[in-house]
């Protein structure tokens, strides 16, 4: 299994260019979410979704949007990218049932510089 | 809100003693958890541990534990005899799935 995997896992762009992260886990977790990691600082969660067809805003999800059509897939799209979205952003996978604590599953992060 | 509190920005500790990593949650519920993760230098994030507010003993995971006070809602990790590759920063998480600020821990030789 390869658990979370995010694309690229490096990007620069352009202040006001638009870009999608891409996310996708193949471990049939119901929940996924997207978190931002600024230098130094612990992680905000920008989106997150329980189950595909809904997704529900975070902490900071201004500047960001996300779409859930399937199980396996957590796309989140930049738009208008501002110097403030230079993170590291980390894309996550949980299973919430019975029996299983719904510990946190990452990817290895995407780190994205707006110039 | 909820609020999950880190109040330790760094420790250091000597290799192979114990140290203990503070963390609270301020929520309102009565049944919740509370999670530990580990972020080495090279970033990615490793689950370490897991308590639930009505789990009736401290958990307890190899080298890791969780001191666990039920009426302050906390969850200290404690990490027992420490390794040079424990140097990393540790963050605790809510049920709700917000973050602590982490507390960078470095062990000494």
């Amino acid at each position: 299994n390869a658990g979370v995997t995010q694309t690229p896992k490096f990007r620069i762009l352009k202040i006001g260019q638009s870009m999608t992260l891409q996310c996708a886990q193949d471990m049939n977790h119901n929940y996924m979410y997207w978190y931002r990691q600024d230098p130094g600082m612990g992680l905000k969660l920008i989106y997150y979704s329980v189950g595909a067809g809904i997704t529900d805003k975070g902490e900071v999800p201004n500047g960001y949007n996300v779409s859930r059509s399937t199980t396996e897939d957590f796309p989140l799209r930049l738009e208008l990218a501002a110097p403030s979205q230079t993170s590291v952003y980390f894309c996550a996978s949980s299973l919430w049932d019975r029996g299983s604590a719904g510990e946190l599953f990452f990817g290895e992060g995407s780190r994205l510089t707006v110039l | 809100a909820q609020k999950i509190t880190q109040t330790q920005p760094g420790m250091f500790v000597q290799e192979k003693e114990a140290v203990t990593l503070d963390c609270t949650y301020d929520t309102s519920d009565q049944s919740y958890g509370l999670f530990w993760y580990k972020q080495p230098s090279s970033g990615e994030m490793i689950f370490l541990i897991y308590q639930g507010s009505y789990d009736e003993q401290n958990a307890t995971e190899g080298r890791y534990s969780l001191n666990f006070q039920k009426a302050r809602k906390s969850a200290n990790l404690v990490i027992s005899a420490s390794q040079l590759g424990d140097s990393a920063m540790y963050f605790c998480q809510g049920g709700d799935m917000r973050f602590g600020a982490g507390t960078r821990l470095t062990v000494k030789p």
